[in-house]
Formats: C-alpha cells, sequence, structure tokens
C-alpha cells in the first residue's frame, strides 16, 4: 500500500514535443506529492510538487495534473528539450502520523529528447 | 537560503575497511534528515532518517549505522564494508512540518565503489 508506481521505464522524445510521465498510488493517506529531476552524477531536485485539494499545477514548461478518485497523477513537459534530459521520479509524502515525512517513491522514468 | 553539503564526492574503498560519509545542513534548524541509496542511477532506499540529535531510523537491516551529532550534521558508518554497499549515497533535508507534506532537498551524494 505504500508503493507509487511510475511508468514509463524510460520515454523517448523529439524536441519540442510533449513528454508525459505517469504516477499512481494506493495510499490514500499522502498529501504531498513531488517531482523529482535528476542528472547523471547528481542529486535529485526538487522540480515540481502538488497537494491533493488541486488538480492541477503549473510551473512554465511543467505540468502536474492529478486524479484524486483515480490515486493517479502525471507529470507533462511541453515543448521538450534536449536539456530536459533526465531521470525523472515521482514521489508521495504522508505528513500524518509517525511518516515523519518520509517520502516513497516512483521506480523512475529516464526521459531522452532528441534534438 | 538552505544548502546542504556532501563530501567526499567519489570515494574507492577496499572490502573490509571502514566508512565515514558526512552531510551537513546550512541555513535552517531542527531539519528532518535522511540518508538514501541508489543504485544503476535508479530507485532511491530510504536507508536512516532522523528528526533530532542522536535519534535514528533505520529503514532497512544492513551493514551500515547513521549517528546526528549535532543538529544539522548526519554521518553515514561502517565498520567493514562489503561488496554489496557501491552505490550513490544521498543525504537529504526536509523542514519538520508534520501538518503538512514538505519537499525533500538532496545533497549531491558520493559515489561509493567497494574493490
Amino acid at each position: 500500500q505504500q508503493q507509487v508506481k511510475q511508468s514509463p521505464q524510460s520515454l523517448i522524445v523529439q524536441k519540442g514535443g510533449i513528454s508525459i510521465i505517469n504516477c499512481a498510488y494506493e495510499n490514500t493517506a499522502f498529501d504531498y506529492f513531488p517531482w523529482y529531476q535528476q542528472f547523471p552524477g547528481k542529486g535529485p531536485a526538487l522540480l515540481i510538487a502538488i497537494r491533493p485539494d488541486v488538480s492541477e499545477k503549473k510551473e512554465g514548461r511543467f505540468t502536474i495534473s492529478f486524479n484524486k478518485s483515480a490515486k493517479q497523477f502525471s507529470l507533462h513537459i511541453m515543448d521538450s528539450q534536449p536539456g530536459d534530459s533526465a531521470t525523472y521520479f515521482c514521489a508521495a509524502v504522508n505528513a500524518g502520523g509517525t511518516s515523519y515525512g518520509k517520502l516513497t517513491f516512483g521506480q523512475g522514468t529516464i526521459l531522452t529528447v532528441h534534438p | 537560503s538552505q544548502t546542504i553539503h556532501q563530501w567526499p564526492a567519489t570515494l574507492v574503498q577496499p572490502v573490509g575497511s571502514p566508512l565515514s560519509l558526512e552531510c551537513t545542513v546550512e541555513g535552517t534548524s531542527n531539519p528532518n534528515l535522511y540518508w538514501y541509496r541508489q543504485a544503476a542511477g535508479r530507485g532511491l532506499q530510504l536507508l536512516f532518517y532522523s528528526v533530532g540529535i542522536g535519534q535514528i531510523s533505520s529503514e532497512v537491516p544492513q551493514n551500515l549505522s547513521a549517528s546526528r551529532p549535532q543538529d544539522r550534521q548526519f554521518i553515514l558508518s561502517s565498520k567493514k564494508l562489503l561488496l554489496s554497499d557501491s552505490g550513490f549515497y544521498l543525504c537529504a533535508w526536509s523542514l519538520r512540518r508534520n501538518r503538512a507534506g514538505q519537499p525533500q532537498h538532496f545533497g549531491d551524494g558520493t559515489r561509493l565503489s567497494i574493490l
């Protein structure tokens, strides 16, 4: 019940295209959903995050869509650029109880944007 | 602004040798601190987390231990390294606000190779 399932494992997109990464969760106690971007040899960096009281959040070319009833959320990267090529992780946090803000990560998606 | 520092960036150690990786956070007080291991550039595994000085929780049984001697210092240790301890070790921090999920912020990691 603590899992976050992420798909696809890898994604190849042409420059200017839309990249879409999907995540699904089971634990309804999750109340914060961040996305991280990781370049080789670097730590994950927070990209964008959403709380379940909104259905969509947009920051520049990055948009999170959130479907609370389906327990799914997705990252859309508009006008994908070669510099977006990285590994993307979705995650979920249950701030309550004794979880101490521990993140549950998806398995990651390797995005390659061809010029 | 808050920053997180990890060192060393890379480390090559023989099997059976001890280990000490250090992580420090600046610009915040009373953070939650976390140690992760990442294998093959994917899949972050939470090893330890700490909500205060001297308070360490272990997520998985292993050959490693963690300590928090100061509020913003987190140390990952081993008395005798195993080949299976090779990997990319990441430290992270978050604000301690249990009422709402908070993002975790990662350092740039230590690449540990065991020979």
